[in-house]
């Protein structure tokens, strides 16, 4: 079936740091990949997204690119914020949409 | 204007009580659905509806009842709540039917369920 393992957190990092969430897929076919953001007392977010292989999905300096040979989605940031703390999702969509089960990014000043 | 609108935010109540979490998107959308997410942060689909028909019904305990009156409203309806519902409850909608790869979902604010 569908399934999203992605790196188990919490991580903390200090301002300007570079950021790596690792995520990997399992599915059938090609499905999309998306990265989703969850601020504190929110709901959550596209960050980004991709449709197909070697597709780079970035917005607000989070980059994240399709690789299917190795089934990776891993989302990076070269130098992250501390408004950047919040709980990351990675998400595919293959008939229907299955999410990871988040790491907790904090960035301190 | 808020796209995706839940009520209440917050929801104490006794266990074994009845309740309903409303859920309402002004985006047009056509499938609506209801995620719980636990206290871990994992995120869980429980249903889906497609133009006011059900599409996916993961498993759920059949206390919790989900209602469609429209394509914009998609309610969620508790029986006899445990202590293991304690969760947060988030709608979300998106444009297609499920299947539609690239469809982005957008999440309602969540609702925070807590039962004594």
């Amino acid at each position: 079936g569908n399934s999203v393992t992605q790196m188990e957190g919490p991580v903390t990092l200090s301002e300007e740091a570079f950021l790596t969430i690792n995520c990997t897929y399992t599915a059938t076919g090609y499905p999309s990949l998306f990265w989703y953001v969850q601020y504190p007392g929110e709901g959550l977010q596209l960050l980004l997204k991709a449709t197909k292989a070697d597709d780079k999905g970035s917005n607000k300096g989070f980059e994240a690119t399709y690789r299917k040979e190795t089934t990776s989605f891993h989302l990076e940031k070269g130098s992250v914020q501390v408004s950047d703390s919040a709980v990351y999702f990675c998400a595919l969509h293959n008939n229907d949409m299955r999410f990871g089960a988040g790491t907790r990014l904090t960035v301190k000043p | 204007d808020t796209a995706v609108s839940q009520t209440p935010k917050y929801l104490v109540t006794q266990m074994g009580n009845d309740k309903s979490i409303k859920c309402e998107q002004n985006l047009g959308h056509d499938t609506m659905y209801w995620y719980k997410q636990d206290s871990k942060k994992f995120l869980k689909i429980m249903f889906s509806y497609n133009n006011k028909e059900l599409i996916i019904n993961e498993t759920v305990p059949n206390r919790f009842s989900p209602k469609s009156p429209d394509k914009a409203h998609l309610n969620l309806h508790i029986n006899s709540l445990e202590l293991g519902d304690s969760a947060v409850y988030f709608c979300a909608s998106s444009q297609g039917a499920p299947g539609v790869g690239t469809d982005t979902q957008y999440f309602g604010p969540g609702t925070r369920l807590t039962v004594l």
